[in-house]
């Protein structure tokens, strides 16, 4: 399966909002609310930021925000901060029934 | 505080055999799926496959069945990435992640990542 569809890069500036998409015709996107976000700063492993689409786990900001429509899922971060750079990543399923997941190609995120 | 602490960083030759692992602690270890993800150098994440601790149950990426072997030893709290032949393609940072399935899709606890490198 191919991976799901990022930009390869979005920028903003500090305070501002921006939004990373994440599509895929050949998974769950659009299926289920079984999407989830990943934040990776360099040299760190990845960071669960939002689940079930919309859901943030404890300790995450509220600055980060999920939403989906049809086969595309989004990523919202506002207010940026410069610490907010870092790659991020959404996931969904390939294939339920044997829980095989497919990651998108990652976004880098740049504080300007 | 759910822990997964990954054996270290690996330097082989192609054609050598490797076994790396992921402990896992603070939860229980045999009722929750441990999954494998590799990410290449300068790449993004890749899925490989999971494992049930519990009773083995183990499922694959097409992209990596027969490429690799996953397993577990739920006495240590313990699962395994294992391939028989490297080669140079397989250097990569290879994290372990639990994976929750119940209703949702989420990996919350990821391990620190093993750097494998295989060079001649």
């Amino acid at each position: 399966q191919s991976a799901l569809t990022q930009p390869a890069s979005v920028s903003g500036s500090p305070g501002q909002s921006t939004t990373i998409s994440c599509s895929g015709t050949n998974s769950h996107v659009g299926s289920y609310y079984l999407v989830s976000w990943y934040q990776q700063h360099p040299g760190n492993g990845p960071k669960l930021i939002i689940y079930d689409v919309n859901k943030r786990p404890s300790g995450v900001s509220d600055r980060f925000s999920g939403s989906k429509s049809g086969d595309t899922a989004s990523l919202t971060i506002s207010g940026l901060q410069a610490e907010d750079e870092a790659d991020y990543y959404c996931c969904s399923y390939a294939d339920i029934s044997t829980f095989h997941v497919i990651f998108g190609g990652g976004t880098k995120l740049t504080v300007l | 505080e759910v822990q997964l602490v990954q054996s270290g960083a690996e330097v082989k030759k192609p054609g050598e055999s490797l076994k790396i692992s992921c402990k896992g602690s603070g939860y229980s270890f045999t009722t929750s799926w441990i999954a494998w993800v590799r990410q290449m150098p300068g790449k993004g994440l890749e899925w490989m496959g999971i494992i049930y601790p519990g009773d083995s149950d183990t499922r694959y990426s097409p992209s990596f069945q027969g490429q690799v072997t996953i397993s577990s030893d739920k006495s240590i709290n313990t699962a395994y990435l294992q391939w028989s032949s490297l080669r140079a393609s397989d250097s990569a940072m290879y994290y372990c992640a639990r994976q929750v399935v119940a209703a949702t899709l989420l990996f919350d606890s990821w391990g620190q990542g093993t750097r494998v490198t295989v060079s001649s």
